[in-house]
């Protein structure tokens, strides 16, 4: 089967930089995303990676290897607001978006 | 970026009743929208996706005849929740493709059902 797997809730202070990590196990592979959902809002997209390496991208970098079916996403210098879910989603070999179940980022002051 | 509006953005039913809920488009053709459910604490669940005129290609599980799909134009998409049942209650989502490499999913801001 597929499956995306990522940390259900995580905490970090303000300033700091904090790291989500996503291991995905996908019938082919044409793509990872990662999207912020603030509570009661649709997600919006933050990032696409399809090639090995870091894409930065202002305060969000996103990190993949195709090779062990890894991303993480890295938040730097956090501010309150970026307190939201963060959705890790796969382009299958179809692609058809498989998507995790969301990692709750929790930001304290 | 690209807009994508939904309407209504909160409705309140009673059990047994029909909604309608529209995606639009709003500065781009989409020739293929989907339309997501998500329940609270939960990921989003691919309900179907809908194509510019064709059938909808409704996943696993999702019965056709109760969420009724209708592509009718390559700006709009409009789901129908049928005989609305208080387990139908959730906060649906639709999502179309644009950008350059169109892999870039932009979400409509969801609409809250309540079914009573």
């Amino acid at each position: 089967g597929q499956n995306i797997d990522q940390p259900t809730e995580m905490t970090a202070t303000e300033g700091a930089i904090v790291q989500i990590n996503c291991t995905y196990q996908t019938s082919g592979f044409n793509g990872l995303f990662w999207y912020q959902q603030h509570a009661g809002e649709a997600p919006t997209f933050l990032s696409y990676n399809v090639l090995d390496g870091l894409e930065e991208k202002g305060r969000f970098s996103s990190f993949l290897s195709r090779s062990k079916g890894y991303s993480y996403l890295l938040l730097k210098e956090l501010q309150m607001k970026d307190s939201a879910s963060y959705l890790c989603a796969v382009w299958d070999s179809n692609y058809q978006l498989i998507w995790g179940a969301g990692t709750k980022l929790i930001i304290k002051p | 970026g690209a807009v994508v509006s939904q309407h209504p953005s909160w409705v309140i039913c009673k059990s047994g009743t029909s909604v309608k809920i529209e995606c639009r488009s709003l500065d781009f053709q989409a020739t293929t929208m989907f339309w997501y459910r998500q329940f609270p604490k939960q990921s989003l669940m691919l309900m179907a996706t809908s194509n510019e005129g064709s059938k909808a290609t409704y996943e696993q599980g999702v019965e056709k005849d109760k969420f009724l799909i209708n592509h009718a134009s390559l700006t709009l998409s409009t789901l129908t929740v049928t005989s609305a049942h208080p387990e139908d209650s959730s906060f649906y989502i639709c999502s179309a493709p644009s950008g350059i490499a169109g892999y870039e999913q932009y979400f409509g801001p969801g609409t809250r059902l309540t079914v009573t």
